[in-house]
């Protein structure tokens, strides 16, 4: 079946703008996850939602950084006023619900470049 | 703040060797220990994973084994092949959480 999915796969976008990275996860997943992995490293967990709600967001970095899901589906990282330091991979990923398995599906990222 | 330090940074082995990765944690607040194999523009895939009441599982070529008194975990690759040649990550998991704290990976290449 289908897989995670990211869009888009890349986005170039000018210091100060504001950009939106979209994640499908598996059907029926109701766990899903946002990660950011700057080159050369390991994944950084931003935020973690069950279902439509944000169960922990402590890994976002600061205010500009908000994740939606309002469905429990499809969700969306939205980056504010962004800067050169958030370059980076953000990975999206997801997993049954807690309980029925801890395996997390991972998407193929987006790899945004802030100029 | 809760760490997972990963060595070694980068890993040459020759076809049909063993490649070994470590890694150590530096508190008991974790319960579950999944090795992730991540090849360049992929996500990252779940290789194997372990928890702490076990201190060896073995899935095929790849076995993890855990030490749970000196805070660590490894991951060994049997009779290396050049598909293997990926980028590995270990993480952990909050006990009680659904936080992921990852390493910061071993890229293995694999000579054939």
């Amino acid at each position: 079946g289908a897989g995670v999915s990211q869009t888009p796969s890349n986005k170039v976008t000018e210091k100060g703008k504001y950009v939106e990275l979209r994640c499908d996860p598996i059907s029926g997943h109701t766990a899903l996850y946002w990660y950011r992995q700057s080159l050369g490293q390991g994944p950084e967990f931003l935020i973690y939602f069950q279902g439509t709600g944000a169960a922990d967001d402590s890994g976002l970095p600061n205010d500009r950084f908000f994740a939606v899901r309002p469905e429990g589906s499809v969700s969306t990282l939205k980056i504010q006023r962004t800067e050169r330091g958030d370059s980076a991979v953000y990975l999206c990923a997801s997993s049954l619900r807690p309980g029925q398995g801890l395996e997390q599906y991972f998407g193929p990222g987006t790899r945004l470049t802030v100029t | 703040q809760q760490q997972v330090k990963q060595s070694p940074q980068s890993l040459i082995v020759q076809k049909g060797g063993i490649s070994i990765i470590n890694c150590a944690y530096e508190n008991t607040a974790f319960d579950y220990f999944p090795w992730y194999q991540q090849f360049p523009g992929k996500g990252p895939a779940l290789l194997i994973a372990i928890r702490p009441d076990v201190s060896e599982k073995k899935e095929g070529r790849f076995t993890i084994s855990f030490n749970k008194s000196a805070k660590q975990f490894s991951l060994h690759i049997m009779d290396s092949q050049p598909g293997d040649s990926a980028t590995y990550f270990c993480a952990a998991r909050g006990t009680g959480t659904y936080k992921y704290i990852f390493g910061t990976g071993t890229r293995l290449k694999v000579l054939a």
